[in-house]
């Protein structure tokens, strides 16, 4: 099962900042923190990872709380082609590749 | 920017037939992934595979399952005698190091009849 917590909705006007939850309080030092998600019909996409620093590419930021025990993706402006269902996943790195373990994620719903 | 590309997108065939399904990997990722996803649930771990073996693969992955990697570029999965269980979204992914994030390619959806 997967080790992550996350609201199973949510609700977010265009324009506006979206902030997603996720509760991951087993996590283990060496474990990192994912985001992927997945628009209808379409394979899994990456956004970001992180160890226990705060992250930022061009689509998002990962906020990663001291404990580690919990983290927020953040998508700054958030678009309708937003609308998608996001997964956050806790992975260990080693150096023979290990699985995603997907849970059910947030749907995230952007509306105009 | 370069993606992971499956085909066919859609394969319909006849329980008890042999299936495969093919995939390019990101021309220079070394870690290659399968995963299904079952209509209406989650997405879940097949088997991963680098170096020409299996490094891990999950209680799904039984005997009916095989992957390949036939040539330099492609990547397979096989399921040996379908049943109409294995109707699902299959999704290759692929990563350069086993320490990078896996890409996905956009799914073979299996139809078994």
């Amino acid at each position: 099962d997967a080790k992550t917590t996350q609201p199973p909705s949510m609700d977010c006007a265009e324009g506006r900042a979206a902030n997603l939850p996720c509760n991951h309080s087993t996590i283990s030092g060496n474990e990192y923190v994912y985001w992927y998600r997945q628009i209808h019909s379409q394979g899994p996409q990456y956004i970001i990872h992180g160890l226990k620093n705060n992250e930022t590419n061009e689509m998002a930021s990962l906020i990663i709380t001291e404990d580690r025990k919990s983290s927020t993706l953040i998508l700054p402006h958030a678009t309708l082609r937003d609308t998608a269902v996001y997964y956050c996943i806790v992975r260990v790195h080693h150096q023979a590749g290990t699985a995603l373990i997907f849970g059910k994620g947030t749907t995230l719903s952007v509306s105009s | 920017e370069p993606e992971v590309t499956q085909t066919p997108s859609h394969q319909v065939t006849q329980m008890g037939q042999e299936v495969i399904l093919r995939c390019v990997p990101i021309s220079n990722h070394l870690y290659f992934y399968w995963y299904r996803q079952i209509l209406g649930q989650k997405v879940e771990f097949l088997v991963s595979f680098y170096n020409n073996e299996i490094s891990e693969k999950s209680e799904i992955f039984d005997d009916q399952f095989s992957v390949e990697r036939p040539d330099g570029s492609n990547f397979t999965l096989k399921i040996r005698s379908t049943k109409l269980e294995d109707s699902a979204m299959y999704f290759c992914a692929s990563s350069r190091t086993g320490y990078q994030p896996q890409h996905f390619g956009d799914g073979t959806r299996l139809s078994i009849l």
